[in-house]
């Protein structure tokens, strides 16, 4: 029972540098997401994806690529790190449908220097 | 645009009592859903119910129950004889129109033994 699978767990980058925080799920969802936890800022919408091939951006995409080759993977990546990025992040995968449930994966502790 | 406001920021109360997390959101949509999630101190999220806009149904499950009244605009959750196991930081989220996920900033209950 895998379900929504983050790496790395914790992550501290220098400001420049470039990452990718990886996402993989294994129910077959089509819908897949990321978030930003910040203190105060509850969870806010970086990227989604509906289907492989297709994404769109969230609430605050600026900083942040991503793609969707396969249904099972959904990639986060930095392309230049910044403090302003130090955050928690979690990627969420349901089915399509607005009564679906997100299913969350346990985050990404990201510290930027 | 879709808001969803948790205006208590902390509640701190002492075993056994009854505590309830506000929830007030805002939709120009006709069909939406509600949601509660749970992120306890390990940090990962927890779904905890779902309500669509069109079942003003009272819901209960043990400790905890939910009062969705579409009046007021308002998803309240209560959680009964609180224990200390229900600290937690508490989200409401709002679903309407797209796939997109938009939660409040969240509560964060503290149960004092």
């Amino acid at each position: 029972n895998a379900g929504v699978t983050q790496t790395p767990k914790f992550q501290v980058l220098k400001t420049g540098q470039s990452m990718t925080l990886q996402c993989a799920q294994d129910m077959n969802h089509e819908y897949m997401s990321w978030y930003r936890q910040d203190p105060g800022m509850g969870l806010r919408l970086i990227h989604y994806s509906v289907g492989a091939g297709i994404t769109d951006q969230g609430e605050v995409p600026n900083g942040y690529n991503v793609s969707r080759s396969t249904t099972e993977d959904f990639p986060l990546r930095l392309l230049s790190a910044a403090p302003s990025q130090t955050s928690v992040y979690f990627c969420a995968s349901s089915r399509p449908g607005l009564g679906q449930p997100q299913h969350f994966g346990d985050g990404t502790r990201l510290s930027i220097l | 645009a879709q808001k969803v406001t948790q205006a208590q920021t902390e509640i701190s109360v002492v075993e056994k009592e009854d505590v309830t997390l506000d929830c007030v959101y805002e939709t120009r949509d006709t069909t939406y859903y509600l949601f509660w999630y749970k992120q306890p101190p390990s940090g990962e999220l927890v779904f905890l119910i779902r309500r669509n806009s069109f079942d003003e149904q009272n819901e209960i499950s043990g400790r905890y129950s939910w009062n969705f009244q579409k009046s007021t605009s308002s998803f309240n959750f209560t959680i009964t004889a609180s224990q200390v196991v229900d600290s937690a930081v508490y989200f409401c989220a709002l679903k309407g129109g797209s796939e997109k996920l938009v939660f409040g900033k969240g509560t964060k209950l503290t149960v004092n033994p």
